[in-house]
């Protein structure tokens, strides 16, 4: 089986510009999570979504937003990006939630400028 | 909130000496979760452990999962350079959200 896949993997922008971020879960995976890894934070959950829907949400700012789509695939958006959002967003798949490890990507790495 | 405390930060050991880390959760734990980050990679799922008192053993590592299912350590014996890495542990609370909440990691450098 095909890993998660994460584009880009590598992003640089500028303050106050927004991205977008693309994941794709493991086949037949349909719970997407995406944390934030910083190395002051360690990883931050940001939301988790199941069949297009978001199921539980972290503690970041309404900036931050995601969805997901019919085959499972999801994308995050942050908006009007600071020079705190600086970091490594992770996105992982599972089968279900409960007992499900999580599978993650290798990450996309943002630098805000 | 829950909170999961993981020690040391960072812990640097000889080729072939012991390695320990340990994880304490401020809640109950329905399960937890290791994970194994490689400098420059994504975490990696390792185990997971349910039950209480629960030890399970992965070739030189050791997991551990506390009576109270609100602790749990990971061991390594005679570590290799291979080892390296971040060690993550995530707790599952009981009840409630099945959300795992991550510690911060315990960064083990293997000297040769």
């Amino acid at each position: 089986k095909a890993g998660v896949t994460q584009t880009p993997r590598y992003l640089i922008k500028t303050r106050g510009q927004q991205v977008t971020l693309s994941c794709s879960p493991i086949s037949g995976h349909r719970s997407v999570s995406w944390y934030q890894q910083t190395p002051g934070q360690g990883l931050q959950f940001l939301f988790e979504y199941f069949s297009e829907t978001q199921r539980n949400k972290g503690n970041f700012p309404g900036r931050f937003s995601g969805r997901q789509f019919s085959n499972s695939r999801s994308e995050m958006n942050v908006s009007t990006l600071e020079l705190g959002d600086s970091a490594l967003y992770l996105c992982a798949s599972s089968f279900e939630k409960g007992n499900s490890p999580l599978h993650f990507g290798n990450g996309t790495r943002l630098t805000v400028t | 909130g829950q909170q999961v405390m993981q020690i040391p930060q960072y812990q640097h050991v000889q080729e072939g000496e012991d390695f320990t880390t340990y994880c304490n959760s401020s809640t109950t734990l329905s399960n937890i979760q290791w994970y194994k980050q490689r400098p420059g990679g994504h975490p990696v799922f390792l185990i997971q452990l349910v039950k209480s008192g629960e030890v399970k053993k992965q070739k030189r590592l050791t997991f551990q999962f506390g009576e109270a299912k609100k602790n749990s350590s990971l061991h390594i014996t005679a570590t290799q350079t291979t080892d390296v890495g971040t060690y993550f542990c995530a707790g599952r609370p009981s009840g409630g959200s099945y959300i795992p909440t991550f510690g911060r990691g315990t960064s083990l450098i293997v000297h040769p």
